[in-house]
């Protein structure tokens, strides 16, 4: 069975303070990971499709690598208006999105 | 349309009631998907179109649940004799093949009272 887990469950940073989001996963045949941002009563964002062990992909602050075993999100100076759950699903063999519980970032002024 | 849009965006029912949520996708994207989340969880499961047929309905909870997706385009999940459990946010995604990224609607949030 596919599953996900994000670390840490939630992360409060001041505005600049570069920081990581952990995604563990474990799939048969990893067909893609995919990376999410959701504000509060919104549906999720999409923000980055990675294929491959090594691969990156960046967007503004936005930085997501990943291995063979995980996927890390990095922020860089972070904003107040980055603040939102940032979401991790994994699609394997299965063709559905198999996602993680999210990490809450909060970012301060 | 521009994204994909569900219907309605709030829904409040009786324990017991028959409800129906709408999604309608992305134009073209010939894969449509449900989720349901509830609060501080991630999106879980629920049912995968490919074109009209249920390619994946594994994640539906019991048999109260229910999608059709008839031309494939708009779908609709149908939830029979609603519980005070089944509240929670309904999710609508669709893509433009099972492989490639899925973008969501806003999602309806379901409250059974």
């Amino acid at each position: 069975e596919d599953q996900v887990t994000q670390s840490p469950e939630a992360l409060r940073l001041q505005e600049g303070e570069s920081s990581s989001l952990n995604c563990s996963y474990t799939v048969s045949g990893l067909r893609g990971l995919f990376w999410y941002r959701q504000d509060p009563g919104k549906g999720p964002e999409f923000l980055f499709t990675l294929y491959s062990a090594g691969e990156e992909k960046e967007k503004e602050r936005l930085k997501a690598t990943l291995t063979k075993k995980e996927s890390f999100l990095h922020i860089t100076a972070p904003k107040p208006e980055d603040s939102a759950t940032y979401l991790c699903a994994v699609q394997g063999q299965g063709q559905n999105f198999v996602f993680g519980p999210g990490t809450r970032l909060s970012v301060l002024p | 349309g521009a994204g994909v849009s569900q219907t309605p965006s709030n829904k409040v029912t009786e324990k017991g009631k028959y409800v129906e949520l709408r999604c309608d996708p992305i134009s073209g994207h010939t894969a449509l998907y449900w989720y349901r989340q509830s609060l501080g969880q991630g999106p879980e499961f629920l049912i995968y179109f490919q074109g009209t047929g249920a390619a994946d309905d594994s994640g539906l909870p019991n048999d109260r649940f229910f999608a059709v997706r008839p031309e494939g385009s708009v779908s609709t999940l149908k939830i029979q004799r609603t519980e005070r459990g089944d509240s929670a946010v309904y999710l609508c995604a669709s893509s433009k093949s099972w492989n490639t990224e899925a973008f969501f609607g806003q999602g309806t949030r379901l409250t059974v009272v």
